[in-house]
């Protein structure tokens, strides 16, 4: 168990559908970082945060956004869902957002089906 | 910029058998580098990492690494592979200094035969 907790597991819904995905850090982290893994494109960065402000993004669609809250918590928010936005959506934190050393730890991802 | 190669998306091997998986990787400075495994249904895990000192790296699972700078390699190996080594890998690079950002690779799916 990695300590990284993501909600739902599952997620079915329709193009043109707004979700939410929900990430808790493992205790004592401070980053929060999504990646979108599908088959064709491997696994992505998507953005990262350092407690509560974005730090960097990756290749996020303008219709994705995220925010990571004073308890540390993220959500990453898909809007105008597409059929090529289904993959699996992956939460990892960090102790810190600053030495590159630091292994990340992964949720067990929440995977996104859109009809 | 960084970036990371892994030689062969899918990779067989015979219980018992060596197991090597190939990572080559383009860095403009020294990095740091990752070894992940990912088991059917779950999150990505550490299995190793180098970041300074001995070029070979020992991690969980009896899998080691070793860090070959004039190759720009990082090829993960198994003496003997056991059933339950079937999973992903993923090798990772970040870069040393400031901002930490780290680049995966495709990803190889070892299959172990019994």
């Amino acid at each position: 168990d990695s300590g990284v907790t993501q909600t739902p597991k599952h997620l079915i819904t329709a193009t043109g559908q707004r979700v939410t995905l929900r990430c808790s850090p493992r205790s004592g982290d401070l980053s929060v970082y999504w990646y979108q893994q599908s088959l064709d494109q491997g696994l992505q960065f998507l953005i990262h945060y350092y407690n509560g402000e974005e730090r960097a993004k990756g290749n996020i669609l303008e219709r994705f956004s995220a925010q990571q809250f004073p308890d540390l918590h993220s959500e990453l928010n898909l809007s105008s869902l597409e059929l090529g936005d289904s993959a699996l959506y992956f939460c990892a934190s960090s102790v810190d957002g600053q030495a590159s050393n630091s292994p990340l730890h992964f949720g067990n991802g929440t995977r996104l089906t859109v009809t | 910029a960084q970036s990371v190669t892994q030689l062969g998306s899918h990779v067989s091997v015979s219980e018992g058998a060596l197991v090597l998986l190939r990572c080559n990787y383009s860095s403009s400075v020294p990095p740091y580098l990752f070894w992940y495994v990912q088991y059917p249904n779950q999150g990505l895990q550490l299995l190793l990492k180098y970041t300074t000192g001995a070029t070979l790296v020992k991690g969980i699972n009896g899998f080691e690494a070793e860090f070959k700078k004039s190759e720009t390699s990082f090829h993960l190996t198994k003496p003997s592979a056991h059933m339950s080594d079937a999973a992903e890998y993923f090798c990772a690079v970040s870069e040393r200094g400031g901002y930490q950002k780290v680049t995966f690779g495709i990803g190889t799916k070892l299959q172990v035969i019994p």
